[in-house]
């Protein structure tokens, strides 16, 4: 019963390049959540999202910044045109429903060089 | 708007002893209140939940209680041991369906 899988674990990218962070949930899990982990920062909420739906993007960046979670396949976090102040660790956590036990990955460390 | 503060930001303690870590935060209105370890480069681990309307979880050597009136929690670890370092974070959910997390405790147990 695997957990919540993230790729890559590490992504280096230039600025101005795209980054794509891909999440898997646990299985039978419909509810996913990006978080985001600046140095010497706490984890801040990005995005909610349910199974072809965004339901919260409040803690999203307005530009450059997508999320999508599809019918089939993994939850990806987009960010266009990447600064070196994208540069942080992004979290994806999964539940099974609303108000339970969040399961988080392992993590994706984005470094823009 | 919800804020969560841990006190203290790091502990350093001697291998054996008990400890205590403590999350307070300033909306009492919250689904449920979970502790989470974060080891260094490493993801979340959770370590207990709490709903609303428990007052504590306990899972081996660890005792979280939550007080929600006065919007506080601790976690209780006993008899610590080196394994038991790392950063410690603390994470409310409230109405808005995400997880508002505290800054953690990094704690250190020494040999």
């Amino acid at each position: 019963n695997a957990g919540v899988m993230q790729n890559p674990r590490h992504l280096v990218r230039r600025r101005g390049q795209e980054a794509r962070l891909r999440c898997s949930p646990v299985k039978g899990h419909s509810h996913v959540y990006w978080y985001r982990q600046l140095p010497e920062e706490g984890l801040k909420f990005m995005v909610y999202l349910q199974k072809e739906n965004i339901i919260d993007e409040s803690g999203m960046p307005k530009e450059r910044f997508s999320a999508e979670f599809p019918k089939e396949g993994p939850s990806i976090l987009r960010i266009q045109q990447v600064v070196r102040g994208d540069s942080a660790a992004y979290f994806c956590a999964s539940s099974p429903e609303l108000d339970t036990e969040a399961f988080f990955g392992q993590g994706t460390r984005l470094t823009v060089v | 708007k919800q804020e969560v503060t841990q006190i203290p930001a790091a502990l350093s303690v001697p291998e054996g002893e008990n400890l205590v870590l403590n999350c307070s935060f300033t909306d009492s209105a919250i689904y449920n209140l979970q502790w989470f370890r974060q080891d260094p480069g490493k993801g979340l681990t959770s370590l207990l939940l709490i709903q609303s309307s428990q007052r504590e979880q306990t899972s081996g050597r660890l005792n979280a209680s939550l007080d929600k009136s006065s919007g506080r929690s601790t976690l209780y670890i006993a008899a610590s041991q080196p394994g038991d370092s790392a950063t410690y974070l603390c994470a409310v959910m409230d109405g808005s369906e995400k997880l508002v997390f505290g800054k953690g405790t990094k704690l250190t147990v020494n040999p």
